[in-house]
């Protein structure tokens, strides 16, 4: 089945303390992104990669980063958090220009 | 730079209610369009899309036309279920360089009462 993975669903942690969000596709998709959503703010991208070793920043990239190791894998890692990444956070992948995104089932972060 | 707009929510129904949800787009060249729905506690999923101009997606009784004169893309349904509560997303795929970009609208919330 095509499916994107994230890992953890649900996380509690305490400010300053580093943390990694794994995030896998089985679809063998080149692009792949880190999204966040808030309230009344939709989605924003935080950081994508075209490829391995391809990353860069996207809309609201500070405070995090991110690896692309190898093509299935795109972690997300926030090194010291703060309570205002407080958020839920959707992995994707895509295969190409203008085709459909395939999303995790997200991951809810506090940060207290 | 691009944009989507959607109307807010939240969007109340009876079953077997009409339903139009606005989205309408601002983008410099010709981005393909895409309705996204996400449950609760699940992930995005996608609805339907078109890809140029007078495409219209259908899925699901759900149907949007892309109409590049108003640069909209509205999400209808004839006769919405109690299992069509969802939030849902418009959003277009731009492709400035290499960013592959998608740019989503705020969400539009919607409640079907039985």
């Amino acid at each position: 089945e095509a499916q994107v993975t994230q890992n953890p669903r649900y996380l509690i942690t305490v400010t300053g303390k580093k943390l990694t969000v794994t995030c896998s596709q089985n679809m063998n998709h080149e692009y792949m992104s880190w999204y966040r959503q808030d309230p009344g703010l939709g989605l924003r991208q935080i950081y994508y990669s075209m490829n391995v070793e391809v990353t860069d920043k996207g809309d609201v990239p500070e405070g995090y980063k991110v690896s692309r190791k190898e093509k299935r894998n795109f972690p997300l890692i926030l090194e010291s958090p703060s309570p205002n990444q407080t958020s839920l956070y959707f992995c994707a992948s895509r295969s190409g220009v203008n085709t459909e995104a395939f999303f995790g089932q997200g991951t809810r972060l506090t940060v207290v | 730079g691009d944009s989507v707009t959607q109307m807010e929510g939240p969007v109340t129904l009876s079953e077997e209610a009409f339903l139009t949800i606005n989205c309408t787009y601002t983008a410099t060249g010709y981005p393909s369009l895409f309705w996204y729905v996400q449950y609760p506690g699940e992930g995005l999923q996608l609805l339907l899309k078109a890809t140029k101009a007078d495409d219209k997606g259908s899925n699901k009784g759900f149907e949007a036309t892309y109409r590049k004169e108003t640069t909209s893309f509205h999400l209808e349904k004839g006769s919405v279920q109690v299992s069509d509560s969802a939030v849902y997303f418009c959003a277009l795929s731009e492709f400035e360089g290499a960013t592959n970009k998608l740019i989503f609208g705020t969400g539009t919330l919607l409640a079907v009462q039985p």
